[in-house]
């Protein structure tokens, strides 16, 4: 059974950073692209980041460019995302997120993210 | 830019049918999607991934309720024999080049 855990999430400063954290298991994660999508409080949900399987290729959304990195560790069957600069506008559950054949198959139950001062 | 075009709110009776549509933006009338539920307090699901001509591949554990078809630019979620728990946000989703778009979700409501 694919399991997708996030951790990290919490109540952080504006202009501070947060690392968000996702266990996978149950597939080949090192096999899988997999994603960032977040969705802030009664609001749909958002597309932030991307990263291939190898980590070689990574997409951005305007929104975070700049200041969120994806990162993966293959060994740890880890994915991460380093926040920083954060605004009251990056308040949201965070989601990780695996494709397969290019559309989004398995979710994580989220963490939420709080900016506030 | 593809968008993806979701009503915002639908409803209909325990017990009967709905058909939930998200539409392609033009010149993106051959792109598959995939439909998500998100109940309330609960993080999405994966519900199926829908392709231009119509053929399907639905979630593990997703009930035969739930079928997907299409129409030139329009992708429909058609949920029959509506059950409580069916209640809930639905997103479509689509892809490009290494980003994902979403609609903005349909709330559905069973009376």
């Amino acid at each position: 059974e694919v399991q997708l855990v996030e951790s990290g999430g919490g109540l952080v400063r504006p202009g501070g950073s947060l690392r968000l954290s996702c266990a996978a298991s149950g597939f080949t994660f090192s096999g899988s692209e997999m994603n960032w999508v977040r969705q802030a409080p009664g609001k749909g949900l958002e597309w932030v980041s991307y990263i291939s399987s190898s980590g070689g290729t990574i997409y951005y959304a305007d929104s975070v460019k700049g200041r969120f990195t994806i990162s993966r560790d293959n060994a740890k069957n880890s994915l991460y995302l380093q926040m920083n600069s954060v605004s009251a506008e990056d308040t949201a559950v965070y989601y990780c997120a695996r494709n397969h054949n290019s559309c989004i198959d398995n979710w994580g139950q989220g963490t939420l993210v709080t900016v506030s001062s | 830019q593809i968008v993806v075009t979701q009503s915002p709110s639908a409803s209909a009776s325990l017990g009967a049918s709905v058909k939930l549509t998200c539409t392609l933006s033009s010149g993106h009338s051959t792109y598959a999607i995939a439909w998500h539920q998100q109940q309330p307090e609960k993080g999405p699901r994966y519900l199926m991934k829908l392709n231009s001509d119509g053929s399907h591949i639905k979630g593990d554990g997703i009930p035969d309720r739930f079928s997907g078809s299409s129409s030139g630019a329009e992708r429909y979620l058609t949920i029959s024999s509506l059950q409580s728990e069916d209640e809930a946000d639905y997103y479509c989703q689509t892809w490009g080049p290494g980003i994902q778009i979403f609609g903005g979700g349909t709330k559905l409501t069973v009376l």
